[in-house]
């Protein structure tokens, strides 16, 4: 089975930090993605990834940033936590030539305090 | 790009009875239609899902959905649920030349004995 790994359940943090959530898949997908999820909105896009070093911005990529240096592994970069960006934040990875993601990790449960 | 409207927002249901959660889209040439399933503190799961031929898809734990162009729908369908598929469902849809999903705001399934 594919696995897509979030390093934190749960994560506090204050105003002002800077923030890495971490993803790793353990199936060579080529695609990976960031998402939040807060009631009522559904899932938004925030970057997604779809080779090595490669990145586009999704529909709510401010106060975001990404890296993807080895294939395997997704990180989302809050670069000074805001207390809007407390939520829920999903990873998840599709194989090559799919943009629509097939297997999700179990997310991870961000305050910012 | 899409968007996608879940109507209602939770959706009580007895034990053995049949379901449908309702998902209508905005109008395009054409379209990729989801439906994903997240359990209590999981990730989502991908249901399944509609890129081209017959209109009636037909996915895991007994679930179907149909494709119906002139009302802008995909809803999802069970004939008989049980208590384990008590869930949030979230429906989703891209433009078959766009890149990102676009997420419903997500049904809560609340199956009772």
């Amino acid at each position: 089975d594919v696995k897509v790994t979030q390093s934190s359940r749960y994560l506090v943090k204050r105003t002002g930090e800077k923030v890495f959530l971490e993803c790793v898949q353990d199936m060579d997908h080529e695609n990976m993605f960031w998402y939040r999820q807060d009631p009522g909105l559904g899932l938004r896009l925030i970057y997604f990834s779809y080779d090595v070093k490669m990145k586009e911005k999704g529909d709510i990529p401010e106060g975001y940033s990404v890296s993807r240096e080895k294939k395997e592994r997704f990180s989302l970069i809050l670069e000074s936590a805001s207390t809007n960006q407390t939520s829920m934040y999903l990873c998840a990875s599709t194989p090559g030539g799919g943009f629509q993601p097939q297997h999700f990790g179990d997310g991870t449960r961000l305050s910012i305090l | 790009a899409q968007s996608v409207t879940q109507l209602d927002s939770q959706v009580p249901v007895f034990e053995e009875a049949p379901v449908e959660l309702r998902c209508n889209y905005s109008s395009s040439v054409s379209v990729y239609l989801f439906w994903y399933v997240q359990y209590p503190n999981q990730g989502l799961q991908l249901l399944l899902k509609y890129l081209s031929g017959s209109t009636l898809v037909k996915g895991i734990n007994g679930f179907e959905a149909e494709f119906n162009k002139s009302q802008t729908s995909f809803h999802l369908r069970k004939p008989s649920v049980h208590i384990s598929d008590t869930a949030e469902y979230f429906c989703a849809a891209s433009d078959t030349g766009r890149r990102a999903l676009t997420f419903g705001s997500g049904t809560r399934l609340q199956v009772q004995p």
